[in-house]
């Protein structure tokens, strides 16, 4: 069966430190989203991607960034990792007209 | 820009009906609906598109009023099953094709 898998579930790291999350599809899906998660907020985008070599600024990019170098991956690079930035993350694929399918996300704590 | 949902929270006893709104400031293309349950991912329910038809997910339907962006979710008869948190997200016009801005949500929790 088809899905999308997000690595690792959780992940502790310093400030400061470079943080990658991965996600990985298997639905063939040409658009795949990063979300961030926080209590009060939300869903809140941060990159997305149409296809390869496709990327796109969301609304809270900010050091942020990700890289689309075949179909199934998009993996999310935090440059330097800050406090601000611990918050649960989730990866999205889909078509047009259609759902979103949502990996099982990421709890990213920074200390 | 993002929308507004309400209520925040609701709570049901099992059997009764709710009534989640989701509404934007601008112009939309399509809207979504998820539920979200503690620690998952959220899942998705529906979409509507502009100029088509009310959805239905088992006893959940929405509806997408285009005139004045807003969609509206119905839940009849609840069931335990449907508690959660339920996100609208919007498609707007002009904005890039296939994104989704999501409301905050609102936590519906059904009570035998």
């Amino acid at each position: 069966d088809a899905e999308i898998t997000q690595s690792p579930r959780h992940k502790i790291t310093e400030t400061g430190r470079q943080v990658t999350l991965a996600c990985h599809q298997t639905w063939n899906h040409n658009n795949m989203f990063w979300y961030r998660q926080d209590l009060g907020h939300g869903l809140r985008l941060i990159h997305y991607s149409y296809g390869v070599q496709d990327t796109n600024k969301g609304e809270v990019s900010d050091g942020y960034s990700v890289s689309r170098s075949n179909t199934e991956d998009l993996p999310l690079t935090l440059e330097s990792a800050a406090s601000s930035q611990t918050s649960v993350y989730f990866c999205a694929s889909s078509e047009r007209f259609y759902g979103y399918t949502f990996g099982s996300g990421t709890r990213l704590t920074v200390v | 820009q993002q929308p507004v949902q309400s209520p925040q929270a609701v709570i049901l006893r099992e059997g009764e009906d709710a009534v989640i709104n989701c509404s934007s400031s601008k112009a939309l293309y399509s809207v979504h609906w998820y539920r979200q349950k503690h620690g998952e991912a959220p899942v998705f329910l529906m979409i509507l598109l502009k100029g088509g038809e009310q959805m239905r997910h088992e006893k959940i339907s929405a509806s997408f009023n285009e005139k004045k962006q807003q969609s509206s979710l119905y839940l009849t008869a609840s069931q335990l099953s449907y508690s959660g948190t339920y996100f609208c997200g919007t498609e707007r016009y002009g904005g890039s094709q296939g994104n989704l801005i999501f409301g905050k949500g609102t936590k519906l929790s059904v009570k035998p």
